[in-house]
């Protein structure tokens, strides 16, 4: 079993609708939590960090975290057709997001 | 731009062949994290460097190896390549170890046949 699972999708959204994204992760020592996009043929970029329990908003984005059901999710809100990329899920047991373990990542498709 | 350059941006080597990987951090980052990332799945944590010296490996066998040099520039060393080694090599930078922004450069195409 992965220590990071995603489902790998494809995830397909109208455009302005919601798109969710689920992440689980089997090591409890977790401390933080990363979302990063991923286009196509491109390196990843860091979209959201997690640590406490709860949700984080930025602007169309919100991450949220339980720890005890060993969870994270991200939502996206009014999707637009330039958010269609993969999305990796990442954790690590301390703050050195350096040294994190990332899912295979769920790819979106926004439709105009 | 992140600020954090590799090269060579593609290569082709053949099986049993050695390549050194090379990686710009960015300005003012001492620490230079490498991952692998296969076609289809997400990358793969292989080690990092912080200040010239290894802090911390991923499950890779030794013929994966690397450097970080006094300017924070890194390498990454591939002997007795596998075609399973075929994969975008991703380098990524942070201000220092303990930092929970990495930035990761375009990375380095390699393709062993």
């Amino acid at each position: 079993q992965k220590e990071v699972e995603q489902n790998s999708g494809p995830l397909s959204v109208p455009e302005g609708a919601i798109a969710s994204l689920n992440c689980t992760y089997s090591d409890r020592v977790s401390q933080s939590f990363f979302w990063y996009r991923q286009y196509s043929g491109k390196s990843p970029e860091l979209i959201m960090s997690i640590y406490s329990n709860g949700d984080k908003e930025d602007g169309r984005f919100t991450a949220q975290l339980n720890k005890a059901s060993q969870y994270v999710s991200l939502l996206i809100r009014d999707s637009q057709p330039s958010d269609s990329a993969t999305y990796l899920c990442a954790v690590s047991d301390n703050t050195n997001a350096g040294k994190s373990t990332f899912g295979d990542g769920t790819t979106l498709t926004v439709k105009p | 731009e992140t600020g954090v350059t590799q090269s060579p941006t593609h290569l082709i080597k053949t099986r049993g062949q050695q390549v050194t990987l090379r990686c710009s951090s960015q300005s003012g980052h001492n620490t230079v994290s490498w991952y692998q990332q296969a076609l289809g799945q997400g990358p793969q944590f292989i080690f990092q460097y912080y200040r010239e010296e290894e802090n911390g490996r991923g499950n890779f066998p030794p013929r994966f190896s690397g450097l970080q040099f006094p300017n924070y520039s890194s390498e990454l060393n591939v002997n007795a390549l596998e075609l399973d080694d075929s994969a975008l090599y991703l380098c990524a930078s942070s201000l220092w170890s303990g930092e929970n922004t990495i930035y990761f450069g375009e990375g380095s195409w390699l393709t062993v046949v």
